[in-house]
């Protein structure tokens, strides 16, 4: 069964630094996704960033990119230049791909991040 | 990819009573899922909810306290029953697609 690992339960940063947050897996899978998800205080689940197991070049989506090494199972994430609206609960995802009759979403137990004025 | 529109987003409910959470998407997904999320904890998940057959539960929730509905491809409902303080908590809807799953806003349900 996959597992999602964040090892850092609370973290925080200034405004305008750079902040990285960890994520560990376990798969025998050599096809999947991997995500990370941001949950404001307003609840809603917010699809940050999406990355293919296929693909050597690492996600960007504007301040947001990730570090992803498939030998060693790691998929972080940085935020540069963060903004007081970073703040958030950030989750680690990963799901099977082609799997379209069960639930293949496993999450990261989450990171608590403070962006500090 | 869709957009869940999940309502009510906050309600405060008497013990012993009923509430139903409502989830409709804007496009066809393949599944849909019910979660639960306890504050500053990661996501449970309750159920798979089938098209117009019996929702399959995740171990430690049943039909009968959890009942749900997927009468379409774009809609489902949740219904939390008989409600007691344990059950306070929020609710997710999530739709899954090809490439990620997509969440409702959630419900923030608390029971008194």
């Amino acid at each position: 069964a996959q597992t999602v690992t964040q090892s850092q339960p609370e973290m925080s940063v200034q405004e305008a630094e750079t902040v990285t947050l960890s994520c560990t897996y376990d798969t025998s899978e050599n096809n999947y996704y991997l995500f990370w998800y941001k949950q404001p205080p307003s609840r809603q689940m917010i699809l940050v960033i999406r990355q293919e197991a296929y693909k050597q070049q690492n996600a960007t989506e504007n301040r947001f990119s990730v570090n992803f090494q498939k030998a060693a199972k790691s998929f972080s994430l940085k935020i540069s230049d963060s903004q007081l609206g970073d703040t958030a609960m950030y989750f680690c995802a990963f799901m099977k791909p082609a799997s379209y009759n069960n639930n293949d979403m496993r999450f990261g137990a989450g990171t608590r991040l403070t962006v500090k004025p | 990819s869709a957009v869940i529109s999940q309502k009510p987003s906050r309600d405060i409910c008497q013990r012993g009573t009923s509430l139903t959470i409502q989830c409709q998407v804007d496009s066809q997904v393949t599944m849909m899922f019910w979660y639960r999320q306890q504050p500053g904890q990661s996501l449970t998940l309750i159920a798979t909810a089938n098209q117009g057959s019996e929702a399959t539960y995740e171990s430690g929730f049943v039909i009968d306290k959890f009942p749900i509905s997927r009468p379409n491809l774009t809609f489902s409902t949740l219904t939390v029953s008989n409600m007691s303080p344990e059950d306070s908590s929020i609710y997710l809807c999530s739709g899954k697609g090809n490439y990620g799953y997509t969440f409702g806003s959630g419900t923030r349900l608390t029971v008194v």
